[in-house]
């Protein structure tokens, strides 16, 4: 399969609690990035971590790569309810940028 | 910031008929898009790279002559599904981008459903 891996499939947490989602990926890539969509709609990009950088900070949000271990992080910290929606990362790979997708996480942030 | 505009946002068309699907960056020129498909509870997977004024590049599995590419402009690109069937229904989404490896801006995306 082209997409990575990306656990859990479904994250259900309370308001005001940390939500961690996991992306692996099997190749060598050029940045990670992370997007968020909503039911339906088109994608939200979120936040992106080139392959030389470990971590990086937007608001409430904190990515890490750990390109030895083809692996990256996305925390979601003091969730809200505003949050339930589905995250996915994405690797740019080769010259051309295409992006592979994640399987995704279904978070769901009850009030 | 780059918006990118998809028509319409929703199709309903009958089994064997084609539909159009228009992909447009408003404020920005787009050097190549991309067109993505997503099955319901699914990720988006890459069908097509379409660079401006060339062929498209068509991801391993996917039937360029069931879903032509045009990217005539630098500001249009258009997913033509050909002779559609149910199991085409999906949720077609493209990006932008002004040149190769820079971030990709994506559009709203268009619900197909083929009765």
């Amino acid at each position: 399969s082209q997409q990575g891996e990306e656990d859990p499939q479904a994250l259900s947490i309370q308001e005001g609690e940390n939500a961690t989602m996991n992306c692996s990926y099997k190749t060598s890539i050029n940045n990670l990035q992370w997007y968020r969509q909503n039911s339906g709609r088109g994608l939200v990009h979120l936040i992106l971590i080139r392959s030389n950088e470990r971590e990086k900070h937007s608001g409430r949000l904190r990515v890490t790569l750990d390109t030895s271990k083809k692996s990256s992080s996305l925390l979601i910290t003091a969730s809200r309810a505003a949050d339930t929606a589905s995250y996915f990362c994405a690797t740019a790979q080769g010259e051309g940028g295409k992006l592979i997708f994640g399987q995704g996480t279904e978070l769901s942030v009850k009030p | 910031g780059a918006v990118v505009s998809q028509h319409p946002s929703r199709v309903i068309c009958k089994s064997g008929t084609s539909v159009k699907i228009e992909c447009r960056s408003l404020d920005f020129q787009a050097t190549t898009m991309f067109w993505y498909r997503q099955f319901p509870k699914q990720s988006l997977m890459l069908m097509a790279t379409s660079n401006e004024g060339s062929k498209a590049t068509y991801e391993q599995g996917v039937e360029k002559d069931k879903f032509l590419i045009n990217h005539a402009s630098l500001t249009l690109s258009t997913l033509t599904v050909t002779s559609a069937h149910p199991e085409d229904s999906s949720f077609y989404i493209c990006s932008a981008t002004p040149y190769q490896g820079y971030e990709q801006y994506f559009g709203p995306g268009t619900r197909l459903t083929v009765t």
